[in-house]
């Protein structure tokens, strides 16, 4: 069973729009969680990350959101840029010696 | 800027051949993970080193052995490659586990025919 849940496989949106991708989580050990890029043939790269400590986290153009009751937390890309078209993973961590939990990811394309 | 290094990038085997999948990273890491990536799937974790001289199983380990070569270098190995091996892998590293981002490679991409 999925514990990490992208349920948008793709999302459109305008060049200098905002993006807003999805991520939620069953696991309520879950307690960091983090936004990766990834394009062809590349590894995914770190965006940003965000602890359960926190609601939001923002670095430059992105800010993550988390709500912990509802399980969910929100990747904001604003203003888009054609740059950010991309597959993003949403990962989540019990904090411990394991690695991440990833989603299937969501593939953002953004419209000139 | 190097950061994790993988090799090779492609590879294709035959049903039952052998092969080790190289990772070396340059950011005097601790730790250190192997993930797959399949079509339209997550990655999901396969062993992982969480110091130099420990490995633990992650979510899919069967049929993959992991070294820590040293604290550098942690390498995956198929010891007799299956279709269902197919795939992208991933070699990832942190400076420790827990609350910290991990970096990843640009993968290896592995047909098993």
């Amino acid at each position: 069973d999925q514990q990490v849940k992208q349920n948008s496989p793709s999302l459109s949106v305008q060049e200098g729009r905002i993006s807003i991708l999805n991520c939620d989580y069953t696991n309520s050990m879950f307690d960091y969680f983090l936004w990766y890029k990834k394009y062809p043939a590349e590894g995914p790269t770190f965006l940003i990350s965000i602890s359960s400590i926190k609601d939001k986290n923002e670095d430059g153009r992105f800010t993550v959101f988390l709500n912990k009751s509802a399980k969910h937390l929100s990747l904001h890309i604003v203003p888009s840029q054609p740059g950010d078209s991309a597959v993003y993973f949403c990962g989540s961590s019990g904090g411990g010696a394991d690695g991440l939990t990833f989603g299937k990811g969501t593939h953002l394309i953004i419209q000139p | 800027n190097a950061g994790v290094t993988q090799t090779p990038k492609f590879q294709v085997l035959k049903t039952g051949q052998s092969m080790t999948l190289q990772c070396a990273q340059d950011m005097n890491h601790n730790s250190m993970y192997w993930y797959r990536q399949d079509p339209g799937m997550g990655l999901r974790l396969i062993y992982y080193s969480a110091s130099e001289g420990t490995t633990d199983k992650g979510e899919v380990p069967n049929g993959y052995n992991v070294s820590r070569l040293n604290k550098r270098e942690f390498s995956l190995r198929l010891e007799s490659a299956a279709p269902s091996q197919t795939s992208v892998y991933f070699c990832a590293s942190s400076e420790w586990t827990g609350y910290q981002p991990q970096h990843f490679g640009d993968g290896t991409r592995l047909s098993i025919l």
